[in-house]
């Protein structure tokens, strides 16, 4: 079975530019994490989804920050207008209910904002 | 919401030593609690996990982790690591009041010299 898929592996934009990051979870898995991880911070839990729904945004950073799950397979992180402060490593990660939370990482995006 | 403190920031140790790797999380109610490594440039896999029931768990790569309950810790050891032994190191906390959020602490940065 396939792990959690994130596209692009790495990205480099201006600031100003929009940056869309993208997950697939494993099938049949009903929660989906979107995380930032930085020196700084370490990992901060950005916003989770159940069946698709946003269930709790609270650690999306400011309003430049969007997360939307159109369906159950795919799901976008996006940043617009980009800032150098944005540069980080973006993990998605999936887990299934019944399952006590386990969840499963993707590779993750390194974002790096110029 | 759960909390999650990990002992040592950076631990240094030579090939066949024993480590040890402290734990403690602040939530008075039922737990599920984890442990998760990130090699170099690579996502975070899952070592170990524990539910229920014993509370000395086995994981891969030779590592076990013992809740205690009574002192809110669960320590991660392993008798004898190896040089591919280097990574970082998360303990994290859910509990099934908090939607299996998880809680991750800031990381223990493990380097074991040849």
């Amino acid at each position: 079975d396939a792990g959690v898929i994130q596209s692009p592996r790495h990205e480099v934009t201006e600031m100003g530019q929009e940056v869309t990051l993208r997950c697939k979870p494993i099938s049949g898995h009903d929660y989906l994490f979107w995380y930032r991880q930085t020196m700084m911070r370490g990992l901060e839990l950005l916003i989770y989804f159940n069946n698709n729904v946003p269930i709790d945004d609270s650690g999306m950073p400011e309003d430049r920050f969007s997360a939307k799950m159109p369906n159950a397979s795919f799901s976008t992180l996006k940043i617009q207008p980009s800032e150098p402060r944005d540069s980080a490593v973006y993990f998605c990660a999936s887990s299934r209910t019944g399952t006590h939370g386990e969840q499963y990482f993707g590779p993750g995006t390194r974002l790096t904002v110029t | 919401a759960q909390s999650v403190s990990q002992h040592n920031h950076h631990v240094i140790l030579s090939e066949a030593a024993s480590l040890e790797l402290g734990c403690n999380y602040s939530y008075g109610g039922t737990v599920n609690l984890f442990w998760y490594v990130q090699y170099p440039g690579q996502h975070l896999q899952l070592l170990l996990k524990y539910f229920s029931g014993d509370p000395l768990v086995k994981g891969i790569k030779g590592f076990e982790a013992e809740f205690i309950k009574s002192k809110f810790s669960f320590n991660l050891r392993k008798p004898s690591v190896q040089w591919s032994d280097t990574a970082e190191y998360f303990c994290a906390v859910n509990a099934p009041s908090n939607d299996y959020k998880l809680s991750f602490g800031a990381g223990t940065t493990v380097t074991v010299r040849a």
